[in-house]
This record gives C-alpha cells, structure tokens and sequence, in this order.
C-alpha cells in the first residue's frame, strides 16, 4: 500500500515558470523526502525534510511540511526541460522503509 | 552512475520461470531494498536486508525470496513467474538500518518481462 498520494497526477508547463507539487500521507512520520525518477530509470534523492522543520530549499527547490495536515509541497523554480521526470514523495512512518507515493509525471515543454 | 549496479538491465522470460536478478550496493552501504514498480501498483516495497539479515518485509509473493551475501550483494529470486510479474525491479542501498538524511541510492532497475 501506498503512504503518500501526490497532487497532481501530471502537470505540463512551459520552461521557465514554477512547478508546484503536493504530497499528502496518512501516518506520523520521522521524515519525508522528494524523488526523482526519469523514464524508465532509478530514483534520485532530491531533498529531505525532517518532520520539525516546516520548510527547506535547496538550489531550486523549495519543500515546505505541515505536519497537522499530513501534507508537503515541492515547488520547483524556474523549470528547465530537464526538469521533466515523475517526482515522488516518500515517508517513513511506523515502517523501516520508506514508503512511495504514486507520483506526480511533470512535463516541462520548451 | 549511482554507485548501485542492478545486473540484468533486461530479462524476458515465460511464464513458469525462474530468474535470479542482482544487486551490488554502493560502497559502504549495508542496507539494501528491493522494489518492484508497475503501473498499476506503483512502487511496492518488498524486502530489506542489513549487513547480511533480513530486516524488513513487506509485499513480497512466496513464489519470491532474496539474500544478502557476505559481500553484501544481494539476489532476488523470482520463480513460478506470472504475467503480472512483469514490472521494473529496483533496488536501493542505505548506509545504515534505518532511512538517513541522505535517502536511498537507487540501481537503474531491472526490467523484467514475463511472456
């Protein structure tokens, strides 16, 4: 079963604007991380954010947390073509592992 | 290159079958997982072994096992091999037991194909 759901299924946008990504779970969490997955390929690790922290950037990325909603948000800047994959949220819960959400398939058109 | 090399890139196989897929994490991790993603189910988490034991189980099929090796690598054994076994094979290593700050580091999958 899946602990994370993303918001929106696919998201199309022309280079250059923002891309904004919500992710919602179900259980208490120690932490939750954005991925990214290129067809086909692995998963990168994009960013962590611990579950007493409410928002962390990196380069162009920004995540914000709001645990009393059981929410996150990813927002990516400025999107560049390359930015175009499927990005997961993952959490680790009262499980060992982290456990992925169903992802959000953003196209960025040149 | 993530560091974590998954071998074979591609298996097709028939129905009934047996594979071995494998897995060698990144140097210095101990931790590895197995994931299997389809389009239906997403990504479902299976097993996980640390520093050689089985740590952590999840929705992993009895026709399915797997191992970590003294030098930690790690083989999932899919066998009686469905249809619906089809799917993306990743696994995924750690530094340690539990999910740290740095994640997981992810294999290129293997894609397996079941006919």
């Amino acid at each position: 079963s899946q602990q994370g759901e993303e918001d929106p299924q696919a998201l199309s946008i022309q280079e250059g604007e923002n891309a904004t990504m919500n992710c919602s779970y179900k259980t208490s969490i120690n932490n939750l991380q954005w991925y990214r997955q290129n067809s086909g390929r692995g998963l990168v690790h994009l960013i962590l954010i611990r579950s007493n922290e409410r928002e962390k950037h990196s380069g162009r990325l920004r995540v914000t947390l709001d645990t009393s909603k059981k929410s996150s948000s990813l927002l990516i800047t400025a999107s560049r073509a390359a930015d175009t994959a499927s990005y997961f949220c993952a959490t680790d819960g009262s499980a060992r592992q982290l456990t992925f959400g169903s992802g959000t398939q953003l196209t960025v058109l040149p | 290159d993530s560091g974590v090399t998954q071998t074979p890139k591609h298996l097709i196989t028939a129905t009934g079958q047996r594979v071995t897929l494998r897995c060698s994490p990144r140097s210095g991790d101990l931790s590895v997982y197995w994931y299997q993603q389809s389009l239906d189910q997403g990504l479902q988490f299976l097993i996980q072994y640390y520093n050689g034991e089985e740590r952590a189980k999840g929705n992993i099929l009895e026709r399915f096992s797997a191992q970590q090796f003294p030098d930690l690598h790690s083989e999932l054994n899919l066998s009686s091999l469905e249809l619906g076994d089809s799917a993306l094979y990743f696994c995924a290593s750690s530094p340690r037991d539990l999910p740290g700050p740095g994640g997981y580091t992810f294999g290129s999958g293997t894609r397996l194909t079941v006919v």
